[in-house]
């Protein structure tokens, strides 16, 4: 089955630098890769999220790049702030009705 | 996407009782998944509830222990049996789309 790993496990930077979170599988059929923020006592919500029919994807501060011949993906947030301190979770599934597959999680903290 | 109604937001049961959750979706799905994040760790699949047929447990889970119902296409429960404190941890509900949970059942067992 998939496994996912994800790396570091904490992560700290300066307010306005930049994050990278990186993600490996295992499974080259996997094709939906989804991150999640966690905020203390709140579910993960999702943030963003990209299929295998593209490399890479931005929302605004915060993207995502997917190699599938690597099976490695990435979230990078820019400007980073202090309210994007929380736990990041990556995860990946293949299509139909497969589970998704969780890393470890991220602890990032953003420094004032 | 589906809006995932899940209950209860939170319960401190004692040890030896049974607490069910009860997860409601707007629409109907084929298969709804059920997860358990241990304070501190990542989320790990309990099981896959398909609608008419019995769910499927992952390693480390048995049907004794995490009894599920899975009555219709847009209702599942969960039931943590017997609780100890090591059941104590978030218990989260998705669909197939995956990308949303329920609010999350926060379980305390004292």
């Amino acid at each position: 089955g998939e496994n996912v790993e994800q790396h570091p496990s904490t992560l700290s930077v300066q307010e306005g630098d930049s994050a990278v979170i990186k993600c490996t599988y295992s499974d080259s059929a996997s094709n939906y890769f989804p991150w999640y923020k966690q905020e203390l006592g709140k579910r993960p919500q999702l943030i963003i999220d990209i299929r295998s029919n593209v490399g890479e994807k931005k929302d605004q501060r915060i993207a995502v790049t997917l190699n599938k011949t690597a099976k490695h993906f990435s979230l990078h947030i820019t400007e980073t702030q202090p309210e994007d301190s929380a736990v990041y979770f990556c995860a990946a599934k293949n299509s139909g009705n497969t589970p998704l597959v969780f890393g470890k999680g991220t602890r990032l903290s953003v420094i004032a | 996407s589906a809006v995932i109604s899940q209950k209860p937001s939170r319960d401190i049961c004692q040890r030896g009782t049974s607490l069910t959750i009860q997860c409601q979706v707007d629409s109907q799905v084929t298969m709804m998944f059920w997860y358990r994040q241990q304070p501190g760790q990542s989320l790990t699949l309990i099981a896959t509830a398909n609608q008419g047929s019995e769910a499927t447990y992952e390693s480390g889970f048995v049907i004794d222990k995490f009894p599920i119902s899975r009555p219709n296409l847009t209702f599942s429960t969960l039931t943590v049996s017997n609780m100890s404190p090591e059941d104590s941890s978030i218990y989260l509900c998705s669909v197939q789309s995956e990308a949303f949970f329920g609010q999350g059942t926060r379980l305390t067992v004292v």
